[in-house]
């Protein structure tokens, strides 16, 4: 499969560790924050997502933060296992419609997180 | 219960050449959407229908691209005089109104 891993900064952590990966986004009227997984050769996962009213989501090992003061949201893994090597893009609702709500989506570049067993 | 499929997995073209890129959402999913991810970035988004009305199609590049969702459920993106540019991995997703978007595995297209 392809690899979406070239070019990107990466993210080394030992295996149960916790790994904090960050992401500026642009947009300060953005509401809706998402992240999501790539594995090698497969199309992104939903992991978390987080809407503007809120600082902070938790999930099953997963914390996202959000600081609209100065645009930054960050993802937090607990225990980082070998399976949550992948790369990681953080995604901002660039906008809604007035219908059905859905919103198309503008992708930060995405960070590699490395798990060393 | 299938997630999102997309079909050809490959496809390899001439320059010069039309191709169609076609899409099968989840069942169910009211929202269809279109990007482009090139090798070590983000997917780009190009353009998205609720039911069969296209509602934004600024992220299409130029005229070459055109996508449609006649019956309002599997899509096909069009591109039309390929160019070597135009190589990179188009990838589709679905949501259920303003929930979560889910991704297919994409096409990879190659314009020689």
């Amino acid at each position: 499969g392809e690899s979406v891993g070239l070019h990107l900064p990466t993210l080394s952590v030992q295996e149960g560790d916790n790994s904090i990966i960050n992401c500026a986004y642009s947009n300060s009227a953005s509401d809706y924050f998402i992240w999501y997984k790539q594995e090698s050769g497969k199309g992104p996962q939903f992991i978390i997502d987080i809407r503007s009213n809120m600082d902070k989501r938790q999930g099953q090992r997963v914390t996202v933060l959000l600081n609209k003061t100065v645009k930054h949201l960050s993802l937090q893994i607990a225990a980082t296992q070998p399976g949550d090597s992948a790369v990681y893009f953080c995604a901002e609702n660039a906008g809604r419609d007035s219908g059905a709500g859905s919103y198309q989506l503008t992708f930060g570049k995405g960070t590699k997180l490395s798990v060393i067993p | 219960g299938a997630g999102v499929s997309q079909s050809p997995r490959y496809k390899v073209t001439k320059r010069g050449q039309d191709v169609a890129l076609r899409c099968d959402p989840i069942s169910g999913h009211v929202s269809l959407y279109w990007y482009r991810q090139a090798l070590g970035q983000g997917p780009e988004f190009l353009t998205y229908f609720n039911y069969e009305a296209q509602q934004d199609k600024s992220g299409l590049p130029n005229d070459r691209f055109s996508a449609e969702r006649p019956e309002g459920s599997i899509s096909t993106l069009t591109i039309q005089r390929t160019e070597q540019r135009d190589s990179a991995m188009y990838r589709c997703a679905s949501s259920f109104l303003g929930n979560e978007q889910f991704f297919g595995p994409g096409t990879r297209l190659t314009v020689l």
